[in-house]
C-alpha cells in the first residue's frame, strides 16, 4: 500500500545550523511523483518541489536541497545555514499513476516541525 | 487576491449542528479537492471532483458531502457535525488533469466543534 512516513516528528536547531529531513516512501508503482510542501506559522500550505520518479539527479534552490534515491525509498530535504524564517511544519506527499487511478491524489507523511531557533 | 479562497477562516459549532465551508478558484483548474490536517497525521483526503459531474470519495469521506456548483466552486458540508471532526480543512486545486500534479491550496479553514 502507498505511504509516506516522516519519522521526525519535531526538529529544533539554532540558526545556521544544517538541517536534514527524512521522507520515506511506499508505492507498487513504477511511475510516481514526489512533493515537498511547507506550512509556515500562519497555515498556508506552500509548493516547494515536484519531482518524478524517473528523475534521481539531486536538486538545489538556494538554501535548499533535494536528494532523491530510488534504492532507499527516500526523498530528503536539507536546508543549508538555516534561518528563523524556516521554522515551519514541512509535509513530503507523494502521488502516483496506476494504483491511485488518475486521480491525481497526494499521500502525505506525517510533517515535521522545524524549529529554528536564533 | 488569492487563487484558492476559502470561507470562513475560523468556524466554531456544536455538536450536531450542519455546516457548510465553501471554496472557490480563479485558477481555471478543472479538478478540486479537499483535504483535513490533524496534529501528527498529515492531510487526508475527504472528497476530490474532476469536474460538476464528477466527484468521488477520498478516504475518510464518511460524515461529509460535497457539491461541486460550478468549476469554480466546490464545498464541503458536514451534515451533523461532530467533535472528532475539529481539524483544519484544506481546499486544493490541481495544476494537470493527471497524476503529478501540483496542488495549490487555500488558506484553510479551522473548524471547532464543540
Amino acid at each position: 500500500a502507498q505511504k509516506v512516513t516522516q519519522a521526525q516528528t519535531e526538529i529544533s536547531v539554532v540558526e545556521k545550523e544544517d538541517v536534514t529531513l527524512d521522507c520515506v516512501y511506499e508505492t507498487r508503482d513504477t511511475t510516481y511523483y514526489l512533493f515537498w510542501y511547507k506550512q509556515p506559522p500562519s497555515g498556508e500550505l506552500v509548493f516547494l518541489i515536484r519531482r518524478n520518479s524517473f528523475d534521481e539527479q539531486n536538486e538545489i534552490s538556494g538554501r535548499y536541497s533535494w536528494n532523491f534515491q530510488k534504492s532507499t525509498s527516500s526523498f530528503n530535504f536539507t536546508i543549508t545555514a538555516s534561518q528563523v524564517v524556516d521554522s515551519a511544519v514541512y509535509f513530503c506527499a507523494l502521488s502516483e499513476t496506476r494504483y491511485s487511478g488518475n486521480t491525481g491524489k497526494l499521500i502525505f507523511g506525517q510533517g515535521t516541525t522545524l524549529q529554528v531557533k536564533p | 487576491d488569492a487563487d484558492v479562497t476559502q470561507t470562513p477562516r475560523n468556524r466554531i459549532t456544536k455538536t450536531g449542528k450542519r455546516i457548510m465551508l465553501e471554496c472557490s478558484q480563479t485558477k481555471g483548474h478543472d479538478r478540486m479537492y479537499w483535504y483535513r490536517q490533524d496534529p501528527g497525521l498529515g492531510l487526508r483526503l475527504i472528497y476530490y471532483s474532476f469536474d460538476v459531474k464528477d466527484i468521488n470519495k477520498g478516504e475518510i469521506s464518511d460524515g461529509y458531502s460535497v457539491s461541486r456548483q460550478a468549476q469554480a466552486k466546490f464545498s464541503l458540508s458536514l451534515e451533523s457535525a461532530i467533535p472528532n471532526q475539529t481539524a483544519l480543512y484544506f481546499c486544493a486545486t490541481s495544476d494537470v488533469q493527471g497524476p503529478g500534479g501540483k496542488l495549490f491550496f487555500g488558506s484553510g479553514t479551522q473548524l471547532s466543534v464543540l
